[in-house]
């Protein structure tokens, strides 16, 4: 079958830094996405990688190694705004998306 | 900037009642896809139009769940009867293509609350 693995909550800080692991078993690899989704609220686009490294935008960074099928969110500068949940999705080879449960991101002051 | 419409932003109903759901796409977007989130859980894809036509229905509950995009453009998303379980939020997301790079925008989300 096809899976995604996130952790379910994570807690972190104000001004600090957090990284949410994305672990993947997929049919065929067509790309990684990041959403954040606040409560109530549809997902927004965070960021793409289809090849290994890292791709940086401001304060978030997403990393990918296809070979380990793992990926990475970082979020640096942490803002009490970043409290939402972070989905992770992959491109299977059919070009469906597979979409992790989400990580619950608490941010306390 | 151009965004994903869905109407309306919440619905109430009661078990067994008809209930339907509008979405437009961003203006260009030719394929357009309806999700079901259920609360701690990541988007589940109901059905994926291509244009006026259906390209993965495999998870719509044909027995009480209908879509429709007649004419390429907008979409409906029909429930007939509701049940309990049918409680959760609905997105509509739209894309420009189905490629590997291409991104799915969402609408704000129906909250279906079925009494």
């Amino acid at each position: 079958g096809q899976n995604i693995d996130q952790p379910t909550e994570m807690t972190a800080t104000e001004g600090a830094i957090v990284q949410i692991n994305c672990t993947y078993q997929t049919s065929g690899f067509n790309g990684l996405f990041w959403y954040q989704q606040h409560a109530g609220e549809a997902p927004t686009f965070l960021s793409y990688n289809v090849l290994d490294g890292l791709e940086e935008k401001g304060r978030s960074s997403s990393f990918l190694s296809r070979s380990k099928g793992y990926s990475y969110l970082l979020l640096q500068e942490l803002q009490m705004k970043d409290s939402a949940s972070y989905l992770c999705a992959v491109k299977n080879s059919n070009y469906q998306l597979i979409w992790g449960a989400g990580t619950k991101l608490i941010i306390k002051p | 900037e151009a965004e994903v419409a869905q109407s309306p932003r919440y619905k109430i109903t009661e078990k067994s009642q008809a209930v339907a759901f509008w979405c437009d796409p961003i203006s260009g977007h030719a394929t357009l896809y309806w999700y079901r989130q259920i609360l701690g859980q990541g988007p589940e894809l109901l059905v994926q139009f291509q244009d006026e036509s259906v390209v993965d229905d495999s998870q719509l509950p044909k027995d009480r769940f209908s879509a429709e995009r007649l004419k390429g453009v907008d979409s409906t998303l029909k429930i007939q009867p509701a049940e309990l379980g049918d409680s959760a939020m609905y997105l509509c997301a739209s894309s420009s293509g189905q490629g590997d790079q291409e991104t799915q925008y969402f609408g704000p989300g129906t909250r279906l609350l079925v009494l």
